[in-house]
Parts: C-alpha cells; structure tokens; sequence
C-alpha cells in the first residue's frame, strides 16, 4: 500500500527565514497530492493540491510545493516564514484505486520565532 | 452552519463502555468522510459515505467501528466496547461530492480519552 513519509517531525524557524518541508510518497502509479495545515486552535484546512501539468504548484499564504516525479517528492517551500505560519502541516494522498479516501504523513511542526 | 461540525469536543470513557460521537457536514455536501489520529501517527481514514450509495468500511479498524449517515446529513460514528487503543482525536470531513478534485473540510475533531 502507499504511504507518506514526512521525515521532519519538528522544525524551528525564525522569521524571514526560508521553509522546505520534505514529502515523500511511495505510490508509481498517477497521484494527486495535497498538503493541509493546522494553525493552533484551528481546523485542519487545505493549503495547496496538485494534480496534473504545472508540477510547481502556488497555494495560499504565499506556499509552494513542487512534484518531482523521479524523487517522489512533493516538498512544500515558503522563500520567507512568518510567525503566523506557525502550525502543523500534513501531507497527504488518495489511498491506492481510490479518488477520495486520503492518507496522511505524520505531519511536521514548525515553530517560527520572532 | 459556516463549516463542519463535531460533537462533543472532548470525550473521556471508561475501558468497556459504547461512545457514540457526532459530524454535521456543510450543508449540500454528499460526500462525509471520518478519519482518526492517534498519538504520533498521521491521520487514518476509517469510513466514507458519498451521495446514498453503500458507505466504503475498508479502513474501519475492527467490527467494534461502525458508522452511519441519516438522511444524508449528520454521521455518528460510535465506538462499541472501547479500548485503550481506541484513544484518538476523530475527525471528520465533508466534500462537495467525491473524489480529489472536491475539496474536503475537516472539522474540529473529538478527542477520545479511553481510561
């Protein structure tokens, strides 16, 4: 069955600083990939998706992730982290033969510092 | 409502006892998806219901799960004979209908302590 690595469990970062966190997916076949947020207190909501074409995918609050086909990869990247990026942030695809049922990396903390 | 809906927000049980917890999805979403997250792990699916078709069980983690949809609006999900490993955060999502392209919103979660 395919799965998500999220291999950094704990990031800390200060303000300005550049952000890449890695995503890897073990799945040959086409994939749809996601990467989801939780602020603090908040909902789990949905930060950027790629399907198809462009694999540099933009999102909202200024993040990026590109699909890299040949590393398996979906990495997600910010050029500069604000505090209010503070959360924690998953990685996700769609379970094998399916379209909807997702499964989710471990997901990684990042904590950016005034 | 403006988003997902969970009930109750918290809930602590003793080992043996049956817990039932509760999705209301955004209105005129078809498809409801439970999913849990244990400590230090990512989120499981468990249980998909789209439109009235057959819900999809697969990822239920044994016979003690089940789950149900009236109406085609709320869910509850309910535990039977709880055990310590059923101790999670329960979440649940709803999509427009299904499939990758429909974006699921998650709500707030139930966190289950099972003593």
């Amino acid at each position: 069955a395919q799965s998500v690595s999220q291999h950094n469990h704990h990031v800390i970062l200060s303000e300005a600083a550049s952000l890449e966190l890695g995503c890897n997916y073990s799945y040959g076949g086409t994939v749809n990939l996601f990467w989801y947020v939780q602020y603090p207190g908040q909902h789990l909501q949905l930060l950027l998706k790629y399907f198809s074409g462009d694999p540099l995918v933009k999102g909202i609050k200024g993040f990026e992730a590109e699909f890299i086909k040949s590393k398996f990869s979906f990495n997600l990247r910010k050029p500069s982290v604000q505090w209010s990026d503070t959360a924690e942030y998953f990685c996700a695809l769609p379970l094998a033969g399916t379209a909807s049922k997702l499964t989710f990396g471990t997901g990684t903390r990042l904590q950016v510092t005034l | 409502g403006a988003g997902v809906s969970q009930s109750p927000s918290n809930k602590v049980t003793e080992k043996g006892k049956d817990v039932e917890l509760r999705c209301d999805p955004i209105s005129g979403h078809t498809a409801l998806y439970w999913y849990r997250q244990s400590l230090g792990q990512g989120l499981e699916f468990l249980i998909y219901f789209q439109g009235n078709s057959a819900p999809d069980k697969s990822g239920l983690p044994s016979d003690r799960f089940s789950a149900e949809r009236t109406g085609g609006s709320v869910s509850t999900l309910t535990i039977q004979r709880t055990q310590q490993e059923d101790s999670a955060v329960y979440l649940c999502a709803s999509s427009l209908a299904g499939g990758p392209l429909n974006e699921q919103f998650f709500g707030p979660g139930t966190r289950l302590t099972v003593l």
